[in-house]
């Protein structure tokens, strides 16, 4: 069974740019969650969709950014226009339904890094 | 405010002994504690989700214990190997909906 695959691995862009970030979750799993890591830091938490809805957004820094997941498969996080301090390790994770929501079990990809120079 | 610490930041370990850390986490409002382990250029991984104060769990040479009244788990990996060199991240769900907040992690670095 596949796991979760997000592309591109690494971009690097110039500030004022755009970026469009995709994650392909396990087939099957309703849930999907993006996560952000600076350099040394916590992962925190941007968004949760629960199929084609979005659950949660309270973790969205700011308008520059968009995250869709039209039909409920694959999802995409744009950021635009691109600031220095969005430079980090975008992630993404999913879960299967039917888990209780404090104890489902993320499957996470192994990230998208962004340097915005 | 939500703070997860997580002790020691780093970790240098020589192949075969045990070693432990911490994770700290606000006691109030508990609903489980989720460890993950993170190697590099890799996915992180789930190792455990933990509820219930007093609750161990085991999976080969890793164990976790929780606390949940004064607000910690440790996790213990018994005689080390170097396929354990991992960052080790822990997680509890504390806000309104569930979502994980996280420490940033112990990087442990076995030496051969």
């Amino acid at each position: 069974e596949a796991g979760v695959t997000q592309f591109p691995s690494h971009s690097v862009i110039e500030k004022g740019q755009t970026v469009t970030l995709r994650c392909d979750p396990i087939s099957g799993h309703d849930n999907l969650y993006w996560y952000r890591r600076v350099m040394g830091k916590e992962i925190k938490f941007l968004l949760h969709f629960v199929k084609e809805s979005k659950q949660d957004e309270s973790g969205m820094p700011n308008n520059r950014f968009l995250a869709e997941r039209t039909g409920g498969t694959y999802s995409t996080l744009k950021v635009q226009p691109a600031e220095l301090e969005d430079s980090g390790v975008y992630f993404c994770a999913s879960s299967p339904p039917g888990q209780g929501p404090y104890r489902r079990e993320l499957f996470f990809g192994e990230g998208s890094r962004l340097t915005v120079l | 405010i939500l703070n997860v610490e997580q002790s020691p930041q780093s970790l240098h370990v020589q192949e075969g002994d045990s070693t432990n850390f911490t994770c700290s986490f606000p006691s109030s409002n508990f609903y489980a504690l989720h460890w993950y382990r993170w190697e590099t250029a890799k996915s992180p991984e789930a190792l455990f989700v933990m509820t219930l104060n007093g609750d161990e769990k085991k999976k080969g040479r890793i164990s976790a214990t929780l606390n949940t009244k004064e607000g910690y788990s440790y996790l213990y990996i018994k005689g080390s190997q170097p396929e354990d060199s991992a960052t080790y991240l822990c997680a509890p769900p504390m806000d309104s909906n569930y979502q994980l907040i996280w420490g940033a992690g112990t990087k442990l670095i076995i030496k051969p």
